[in-house]
């Protein structure tokens, strides 16, 4: 699976937009983009994932770059409950056994009252 | 909302005793896994598990470890052996078998801390 790179940490303030950059420059073509995030140390939760189009669900969007070498990951609106690490994956989908998840070290973000 | 779930959410031992860690994933997921995560540090692949096989594992999956899954629902990790370096956190995960069900899903977790 291909690379990813974050930054360590932002932060933002309550209420305004978290907007969360990746880059994956060596990503293949069947490769889709994952986001998790770890809130303190419990399991990391899915939030969203995409390949070339961008995506929206109640969580988040995902914003990937036409040549797919970077990504950003959008919370709308930020509340404390986001306060979390988040982690860019990406990997090849569909059947077979070599799924497993490689995670960095993610992204911290901190939202501030 | 289906969800994986882990017992015990924490498991204190003894160096030397073996342990069991529990999980049910969700139901009609086709694919199991296994990660730990040591404090401060990153999340680990041990092992993934299908059709009542390991179908991959890490190097840190080694010969005290095994999984199982005994029965339709339980998938299991069995530590034989325990040393302290295996303290950590230790994260189910379950998947279905085809785009877009193929999201790997965790489980909240179960706090291992070997004395």
């Amino acid at each position: 699976d291909a690379k990813t790179t974050q930054p360590p940490s932002m932060d933002c303030a309550e209420g305004r937009a978290a907007n969360l950059p990746c880059n994956h420059s060596t990503i293949s073509g069947n490769e889709y983009v994952y986001w998790y995030r770890q809130i303190h140390s419990q399991g990391p939760q899915y939030i969203i994932h995409g390949l070339k189009n961008n995506e929206t669900n109640e969580m988040a969007s995902l914003i990937i770059t036409e040549d797919r070498k970077s990504s950003t990951l959008i919370l709308p609106h930020a509340t404390l409950r986001d306060t979390a690490v988040y982690y860019c994956i990406v990997r090849v989908t569909g059947t077979g056994a070599n799924s497993k998840l490689t995670f960095g070290k993610g992204i911290t973000l901190s939202v501030r009252p | 909302e289906p969800e994986v779930t882990q017992t015990p959410s924490h498991q204190v031992t003894q160096m030397g005793q073996e342990v069991i860690l529990r999980c049910v994933p969700i139901s009609n997921h086709l694919y199991f896994y296994w990660y730990r995560q040591i404090l401060g540090q990153k999340v680990e692949f041990l092992v993934s598990f299908y059709n009542n096989e390991i179908s991959e594992k890490s190097e840190i999956f080694d010969d005290q470890f095994s999984v199982e899954r005994p029965d339709g629902s339980n998938f299991t990790l069995k530590i034989r052996s325990t040393k302290l370096e295996d303290s950590a956190m230790y994260f189910c995960a379950s998947r279905g078998d085809r785009y877009p069900t193929d999201t790997q899903y965790f489980g909240p977790g179960t706090r291992l801390t070997v004395l």
